[in-house]
């Protein structure tokens, strides 16, 4: 089984911080892609990432892909209140059917 | 857009009942998973099906079933609850080929 790994699991800052979130893993992956999920709602995708060391920028969110496909970063800038919610990275194994889902990282912003 | 739709936000149950919960589809996926979700476990996946009535066990299928009678309909079936199957579940599908989840809202189930 491939497992990933999420860090940090809690983050609380204030309007205007940087953060990065990490998600690691021994196992190689086809691709990565990146959830966020708001309370009472399911996981809406962000991004997919698929080459390694892929970075793809989202307004103010930056993801990387690592060079080997085994990690990534989700690093988020001047972070709003609005971006408050659960983040979690999935990595997609070969077949492309399955997905393996990282514990997630618990987001707060405060105004 | 595609819509996944999980028949019930919230649900109570009493210990040794059957729970039945249903998810539906609208965009002619093939393949559909049920997933619980759990803090700090991210999401841990119990069956997938990727046809009609095709079925294949995920990480954590113990104590669980599915049915998929329609291509659009992916049922879990708790044949007898027990309080440690307190959870959120979420229903997902996606294309044949395809990577991306498309994920309900959830359902929140508490087995009293």
């Amino acid at each position: 089984t491939q497992l990933l790994e999420q860090s940090p699991q809690f983050l609380s800052i204030q309007e205007g911080e940087n953060l990065t979130v990490y998600c690691n893993s021994s196992s190689v992956f086809s691709s990565l892609q990146w959830y966020r999920q708001e309370p009472g709602e399911g996981p809406v995708l962000l991004v997919t990432v698929v080459t390694g060391g892929e970075v793809k920028k989202l307004k103010r969110l930056t993801f990387q892909f690592g060079d080997a496909r085994k990690d990534s970063s989700l690093h988020i800038t001047a972070a709003q209140p609005g971006d408050t919610g659960l983040y979690l990275c999935a990595g997609e194994d070969n077949a492309g059917n399955m997905l393996t889902f990282g514990g997630g990282t618990r987001l707060m912003v405060k105004p | 857009d595609v819509k996944v739709t999980q028949s019930s936000r919230y649900l109570v149950k009493r210990t040794g009942e059957k729970v039945f919960l249903e998810c539906v589809q609208d965009m002619d996926h093939e393949n559909m998973f049920w997933y619980r979700q759990d803090p700090g476990l991210g999401l841990r996946l119990i069956y997938f099906s990727y046809d009609v009535k095709m079925k294949e066990k995920g990480d954590i299928p113990e104590g669980y079933s599915v049915s998929r009678e329609k291509k659009e309909r992916f049922s879990l079936i708790l044949e007898s609850a027990s309080t440690n199957q307190t959870s959120m579940y979420l229903c997902a599908s996606s294309w044949g080929g395809g990577y991306i989840q498309y994920f309900g809202a959830g359902t929140r189930l508490s087995v009293l």
